[in-house]
């Protein structure tokens, strides 16, 4: 089956840094993305990696490692508004998105 | 330029009722797609369409019908109304497959009882 593993969440505090990981075990590897979800919005994207390596977009970066099948997401001086959930998804062989629970990061002052 | 729109945003129907969630986009995307997100879970796809006329089963189709007769539209029907139809409901666009991002419209929250 296809399994994409977050933690369910996570506290750090304002202007701080934290990273979110997140495990994969799908049918095929065509990218990973990563979504901020506000509570009670809809997911906005973030970032995505089909390549090994580091991507790095202003506060937030992402790592991606196709052969550990692992990716993180690291989001630097972290304000209140970054309070959301972050969701991994994963596009399978069939370019389906197979989604992971999401890690809902709450921000201390 | 308005993106993705859903409508209604909360509905609460009675089990066996039937209803349309409607999705609108004016980006003019071939790719469509509709989720539902449970508490705790991921989303699950549930039907998607690659172009007008052209529409395939997700990950948890039972419970749903789709068409796509526009571009633009893609409208979901529940027939039958059960409680684990409980859900959040989200429509997205994207102009390809292989596009990186995937557009969202604000959601639907459905109540079955």
């Amino acid at each position: 089956g296809q399994n994409i593993d977050q933690p369910t969440e996570m506290t750090a505090t304002e202007g701080a840094i934290v990273q979110i990981n997140c495990t994969y075990q799908t049918s095929g590897f065509n990218g990973l993305f990563w979504y901020q979800q506000h509570a009670g919005e809809a997911p906005t994207f973030l970032s995505y990696n089909v390549l090994d390596g580091l991507e790095e977009k202003g506060r937030f970066s992402s790592f991606l490692s196709r052969s550990k099948g692992y990716s993180y997401l690291l989001l630097k001086e972290l304000q209140m508004k970054d309070s959301a959930s972050y969701l991994c998804a994963v596009r399978d062989r069939d370019y389906q998105l197979i989604w992971g629970a999401g890690t809902k990061l709450i921000i201390k002052p | 330029n308005a993106g993705v729109t859903q409508t209604p945003k909360f509905r609460i129907l009675k089990i066996g009722q039937s209803m349309t969630l409607q999705c609108t986009q004016d980006m003019n995307h071939n790719y469509m797609y509709w989720y539902r997100q449970d508490p705790g879970m991921g989303l699950k796809l549930i039907y998607y369409s690659v172009g007008a006329g052209i529409t395939d089963k997700g990950e948890v189709p039972n419970g749903y019908n789709v068409s796509r007769s526009t571009t633009e539209d893609f409208p979901l029907r529940l027939e039958l109304a059960a409680p684990s139809q409980t859900s959040v409901y989200f429509c997205a666009s994207s102009p390809t497959t292989e596009a990186y991002e995937q557009y969202f419209g604000p959601g639907t929250r459905l109540t079955v009882t």
